[in-house]
Parts: structure tokens; sequence; C-alpha cells
């Protein structure tokens, strides 16, 4: 089983609808993160969290909320889905040992019509 | 703020040749992180190296170096004798502060690699 588990690995909606994405880690990390990749852009952090009472916006946090429900669980939502939030989503936890490397999800692919 | 700068949007080379793919940073801290992930067309983002800012030495890990120039604020991917399973985009990052501090990892943009036979 993956460390950092996504789900739902692909999602198709339409406007206006709730979205959750939800995340999982079997790491013992205490941070965790949310990023979003679109093409020619790279990832784009959108909130990260370092404990479950420390939730911190990133460079594109307008649209998007997160509840990080227990140290292991990081979700992220949409309240309401846009067109321009189609992208591939992606968690990633990291510890503050060694290099201090983020560790990723497998992805999640939201399209949204 | 801290900011990474690919200029490269695309590379191309031929298999068994070394090929150099550049980043550029921006910081005002003086303990910083620098890393490298190999994205290919799977999806998965793949760790390939790390240089500390007080690191003396060049990172190596097999095939892959990071031309490390401090006070060029450069952090170059060097893939030697490339292979066609190199083909991917890569994403250079940095991380503010010390690796046991609480900090974020910004990405840059992104080069998309293409090795030919």
């Amino acid at each position: 089983d993956a460390d950092v588990t996504q789900t739902p690995r692909n999602r198709i909606t339409k406007t206006g609808k709730r979205i959750m994405l939800e995340c999982s880690q079997t790491k013992g990390h205490d941070r965790m993160y949310w990023y979003r990749q679109d093409p020619g852009l790279g990832l784009r952090l959108i909130y990260y969290s370092f404990d479950v009472k420390d939730i911190n916006k990133g460079e594109i946090s307008d649209g998007y909320s997160v509840s990080r429900q227990a140290q292991a669980k990081f979700s992220l939502s949409l309240e309401s889905a846009i067109p321009n939030q189609t992208a591939l989503y992606f968690c990633a936890t990291r510890s503050g040992d060694d290099t201090g490397e983020l560790f990723f999800g497998e992805g999640s692919r939201l399209t949204v019509l | 703020a801290q900011k990474i700068t690919q200029t490269q949007p695309g590379m191309f080379v031929q298999e068994k040749e070394a090929v150099t793919l550049d980043c550029t940073y921006d910081t005002s801290d003086q303990s910083y992180g620098l890393f490298w992930y190999k994205q290919p067309s799977s999806g998965e983002m793949i760790f390939l190296i790390y240089q500390g800012s007080y690191d003396e030495q060049n990172a190596t890990e097999g095939r892959y170096s990071l031309n490390f120039q401090k006070a060029r604020k450069s952090a170059n991917l060097v893939i030697s004798a490339s292979q066609l399973g190199d083909s991917a985009m890569y994403f250079c990052a940095m991380r503010e502060g010390t690796s046991g501090g609480y900090n974020k990892l910004i990405f840059g943009a992104g080069t998309r690699l293409a090795v030919h036979p």
C-alpha cells in the first residue's frame, strides 16, 4: 500500500458542486501539503498544515478549504467548483528529519465541466 | 518571497549523452534546501536529489548530480548517460529554513525532457 493515499484518483464534476479530495498517510509525518499542478505553471501550494491545530494558506487558497482531521488525514474541499479548478491535485507529507523531502500521493485528477 | 525559475520549458537529448536542466532560485535565507523531482508520464512525483545550502560538495545520486553554485543562486540538474526512461517532466524545488523547521516547498514550472534514441 502507498504511504500517501489520495482519493478519488479521478473525478469529473459539474460547476457549482462541492468536492472533497481526501489524503491519508502512514508515514507518521506531522507536516502535510496540498498542491495543484497545471501545465506550464508547475506545482502551486494551496494549503499546508504542521499540526491538527495548524492550517496555513499557500499561494492559491482562494476557492479552497482544508480540514486536518487527524495527524494522518488532510482533506481539500472545493465548496463550489468552477472549470478553472480543473487540474491535477497532489497531497504531500514530510518529516523534519534528514533532507525534509516531500513524499507525494499519486495525485487526484479533477475535471470541472 | 522565495522563487524558483526554470527557464527551459522543453529539452531534448540523444540517448547516452549528458544533459543539464537549469534552475535558479531567489531567497534571503541563509539556510535552505534544493530538490529535484521527476514526473514521468504516469504522473507520480519521484524524488531525485537534494542539496543543502551549507553542503560544500555537490550532491550526487547515481547518474544524477546537482551543480550547486551558491553565489549565482543556481542549482542545475545534470543527468549523465541519458536513457529513454529519463523522458519526463523535471521540477526544481526549494525549502527555506532548515529541514527541521516548519516551512513549505516551492516549485518551479518544470522542464520537459525528451530522450531520443
